[in-house]
């Protein structure tokens, strides 16, 4: 599967665990985007990321929250002690690198994330 | 004001009817413009880009109007499979390679 790939699909966590979300991006794509989506409302940007740096992270609360994408391996998005409101889907996209801006993104299925 | 504006919906259409929808942007210095379509509980897909001169594919069409800072989306013969939520999207000019989604627009076709 060429596409982006978001593991696991669904997570459940307790209040006060700590919640992983792994994201590969489409092969060849150098940029990761991670959004919510709360039901019923629109996607809201939270964070965007090159290899081994966090380009724009003005969506992330300030608290709690890390993402990463490192030289090797996933991106991560980490949200620490999770409370029931972190429940939502996160979804990760991913795009090219071409230099001229204003790529398209491509989606991942989404992790489903529910807070008991 | 929103960076980039959409009626919610939704748009209720029989099947084979044409509908419009319109999305406005508040930067006029954006530069690319796209179209998504998000089915309920899945992830947002690529419908198609929006290029000045206006494009179309298959049953789709869309134009931009830079000087009125507008999107819009035309589907002609509806089918049922159509009923999804449209989103408009628009990148940042202070930072190109990041994209603005509107809340989208939700689509219902009926037999």
């Amino acid at each position: 599967n060429a596409g982006v790939m978001q593991n696991p699909r669904h997570l459940v966590r307790r209040r006060g665990q700590e919640a992983r979300l792994r994201c590969s991006p489409m092969k060849g794509h150098s940029h990761v985007y991670w959004y919510r989506q709360l039901p019923e409302e629109g996607l809201k940007f939270m964070v965007y990321l090159q290899k081994e740096n966090i380009i724009d992270e003005s969506g992330m609360p300030k608290e709690r929250f890390s993402a990463e994408f490192p030289k090797e391996g996933p991106s991560i998005l980490r949200i620490q002690q999770v409370v029931r409101g972190d429940s939502a889907a996160y979804f990760c996209a991913s795009s090219l690198n071409s230099g001229t801006g204003g790529q398209p993104q491509h989606f991942g299925d989404g992790t489903r994330l529910s807070i008991l | 004001r929103k960076e980039v504006e959409q009626d919610p919906g939704p748009f209720n259409v029989p099947e084979g009817a044409t509908v419009a929808f319109n999305c406005t942007y508040s930067n006029s210095a954006s530069q690319s413009f796209f179209w998504y379509r998000q089915d309920c509980r899945k992830e947002p897909k690529l419908l198609m880009s929006v290029y000045s001169s206006g494009n179309e594919d298959g049953r789709f069409t869309a134009q931009l109007n830079r000087a009125s800072q507008y999107i819009s989306l035309l589907i002609r013969d509806s089918k049922l499979s159509d009923s999804a939520t449209y989103l408009c999207v628009v990148n940042n000019p202070h930072n190109t390679d990041k994209l603005i989604f509107g809340t989208g627009t939700r689509l219902q076709v009926f037999p």
